[in-house]
């Protein structure tokens, strides 16, 4: 069974600290996406990598790839309160010649003022 | 109206109702999907149409009943339903089933007594 976990599971710090979220696999993923999900809505993509090693910037949210991309680290700096969600990571795999996407166990953070 | 919009947003039933949950997607996709979402488990795929046609089951009960009339429109019809199927009703939608950047509604909140 592919599986994605995340960690932490839950998060919870002061406003102005930094942080990092990790998303991993044994699988090989041909892309992952970074979601977040705030309370009562539905996920909000972030982000898309694709080649491994690659980094992008959402201002302060730096996301990279694994080299064999397997897996996936989310670096938020700075944090502040409005940074407060459910972080979900999630990749389409090929097994069995079929590609699967799947989500990641997600990380709750909670950034405190 | 702009993305992907979902109704009702809450919902109480009892387990002898018949209910259903509409998703409606304005970003002119081919692919919709079914997700639930259960506190402290990830996002489980129920059901993913393309261009109308089913192409995913994963292995729901059949107490739950998809309907896809056209690309824009996706139903899942609710009967008989069981406690443990209380959960966040999470529709998406990307321009193919191979495209990997899902596009969520906000969810319908199912509560079954």
């Amino acid at each position: 069974t592919q599986l994605l976990e995340q960690s932490p599971q839950f998060l919870s710090i002061q406003e102005g600290e930094n942080l990092t979220v990790y998303c991993n696999s044994s699988s090989v993923f041909s892309s992952l996406q970074w979601y977040r999900q705030e309370p009562g809505e539905g996920p909000v993509l972030l982000v898309t990598v694709v080649t491994g090693g690659e980094v992008k910037k959402l201002k302060r949210l730096t996301f990279q790839f694994g080299d064999a991309r397997k897996d996936s680290s989310l670096h938020i700096t700075a944090a502040q309160p409005g940074d407060t969600g459910l972080y979900l990571c999630a990749g389409a795999s090929k097994t069995s010649g079929t590609y699967k996407y799947i989500f990641g166990t997600g990380t709750r953070l909670k950034v405190l003022a | 109206e702009t993305g992907v919009t979902q109704t009702p947003r809450h919902l109480v039933m009892g387990m002898t109702n018949k209910k259903s949950l509409k998703c409606e997607q304005h970003l002119g996709h081919n692919a919709m999907y079914w997700y639930k979402q259960s506190a402290k488990k990830p996002l489980e795929l129920m059901f993913v149409y393309n261009f109308k046609e089913q192409t995913e089951n994963n292995s729901v009960p059949s107490r739950f009943s998809p309907e896809c009339p056209n690309s824009s429109h996706l139903f899942l019809h609710l009967h008989t339903l069981q406690p443990e199927d209380s959960a966040l009703y999470l529709c998406a939608s990307s321009r193919g089933t191979g495209s990997n950047e899902q596009f969520f509604g906000p969810g319908t909140r199912l509560t079954v007594l």
